[in-house]
């Protein structure tokens, strides 16, 4: 069973401030998937990736396939970005099972 | 935003009713999943469906049923509520890629 450790568990930072949350699994996988849980309960897929390097807006993913690694920043972060953050490893085929870390609590003070 | 819907949203039961959940799709995505959300613990897969009458249990599979006779809707069902099954239930469906999340249904056995 693959593991999924995340860091820090809550965060919380001013306006403005570069944010990082980290993601350390235990198995090989297929591809690492990176959610947003607002504080309403929705869930929202961010990014999915399997090496490298994706960015969409103010959030960039990296992953390190060899060191079983995978970071989330938000740049210029915002009062908005306020959610939790969750990582996902996929293992198998079509991605068909996930594993789930616990969150990343984080809060944006204005 | 994906077409996937959950009823009920909110459900409350007593212990030893029987109840159903539904999750419906307009995507037409092959994979469908249930999963369960609790304080301290990630998302947990409960059963998935990778095709119409085609289903597989997840790591937390004990206690439930699931169903799939169309394409578009993955039925859950718990036979005989518990209490330990009090949780948010999300809906999940995918394409070999990204899943997306429907809305959860919060249930609470009495």
């Amino acid at each position: 069973k693959n593991e999924v450790e995340q860091s820090p568990q809550n965060l919380t930072a001013q306006e403005g401030e570069f944010i990082t949350i980290n993601c350390s699994y235990s198995v090989g996988i297929s591809a690492l998937h990176w959610l947003q849980q607002h504080p309403g309960g929705g869930i929202v897929s961010l990014f999915m990736l399997s090496s490298g390097k994706k960015k969409h807006g103010r959030l960039i993913a990296t992953i390190n396939i060899q060191e079983k690694h995978s970071s989330l920043h938000i740049t210029a972060s915002h009062p908005r970005d306020s959610a939790v953050y969750i990582c996902a490893v996929g293992v198998g085929f079509g991605n068909e099972k996930l594993t789930f870390g616990t969150g990343t609590r984080l809060t944006i003070i204005p | 935003d994906a077409g996937i819907t959950q009823s009920p949203r909110h459900k409350v039961t007593e212990t030893g009713t029987p109840v159903t959940l539904r999750c419906h799709q307009t995507e037409n995505h092959r994979y469908m999943y249930w999963y369960r959300q609790d304080p301290g613990h990630g998302l947990r897969l409960i059963h998935y469906s990778y095709g119409v009458k085609d289903t597989d249990k997840g790591e937390v599979s004990d206690g439930y049923s699931v169903s799939r006779s169309k394409t578009e809707d993955f039925l859950l069902t718990l036979e005989s509520a518990t209490s330990s099954q009090t949780s948010v239930y999300f809906c999940a469906i995918a394409d070999y890629n990204e899943q997306f999340f429907g809305p959860g249904t919060r249930l609470t056995v009495l």
